[in-house]
């Protein structure tokens, strides 16, 4: 079945320092979601992606699709301690239920 | 506006007990699912509904059933409980399976013992 990867699994930064992850799955994608967890939170939706090579940005945040639509990133440019937590991106293949990367955590140190 | 609410928000249960875990939301959404979500794993679809009366199965529905008699609930039940079902419990809805984002409970920690 499809699979969806995610690297790093955990990413400690100093403080306005810069943090991407990066998800894979093993399908090309018809859409793919992004989602942030706090700790101890429940996930909460950031942003979802469609077309092949597509950039999106929210404020600090930039997410890209990739050409193949097998591959996504999330970047986020100077950290800040509000920006600790779990990301995690979901794919779905055509037709199918999203399927969740295992998430990479955040911690950012002030 | 309540959004996804779940409960209880933790519980503790021994080997072979059966409980039920509730779920509801408010914002008219079709579509539900059920997760668990284990260490470095992250979120693993359990069942899922495309609306009332209509449920299937996910990536882990063993152990798990649910029903969907309306809209707004999509209750969650285990049905001898093992240690290995000591996870988070997450429910999610959202307006459509495949293009709208999905709104999740507060979570359910459940510890089998």
């Amino acid at each position: 079945g499809q699979q969806v990867m995610q690297i790093p699994q955990y990413q400690h930064v100093q403080e306005g320092e810069d943090f991407t992850t990066y998800c894979n799955s093993s399908t090309t994608l018809s859409n793919i979601q992004w989602y942030k967890q706090r700790p101890g939170g429940h996930p909460v939706f950031l942003i979802q992606l469609v077309k092949s090579g597509e950039v999106k940005k929210q404020k600090r945040l930039t997410f890209q699709f990739g050409e193949a639509k097998k591959n996504s990133s999330l970047h986020i440019t100077a950290t800040q301690t509000t920006d600790v937590g779990t990301y995690f991106c979901a794919g779905r293949n055509y037709g199918q239920n999203f399927v969740f990367g295992p998430g990479t955590r955040l911690s950012v140190l002030p | 506006n309540a959004g996804v609410t779940q409960t209880p928000k933790f519980q503790v249960l021994k080997t072979g007990q059966s409980m039920t875990l509730q779920c509801a939301q408010d914002m008219n959404h079709e579509y539900m699912s059920w997760y668990r979500q284990d260490p470095g794993m992250g979120l693993r679809l359990i069942h899922y509904s495309v609306g009332a009366g209509i449920t299937d199965q996910g990536e882990v529905p063993n152990g798990y059933n649910v029903s969907r008699s309306t809209t707004e609930d999509f209750p969650l039940r285990l049905l001898s409980a093992a240690p290995s079902q000591t996870s988070v419990y997450f429910c999610a809805s959202s307006s459509s399976t495949g293009v709208t984002e999905a709104f999740f409970g507060q979570g359910t920690r459940l510890t089998v013992v």
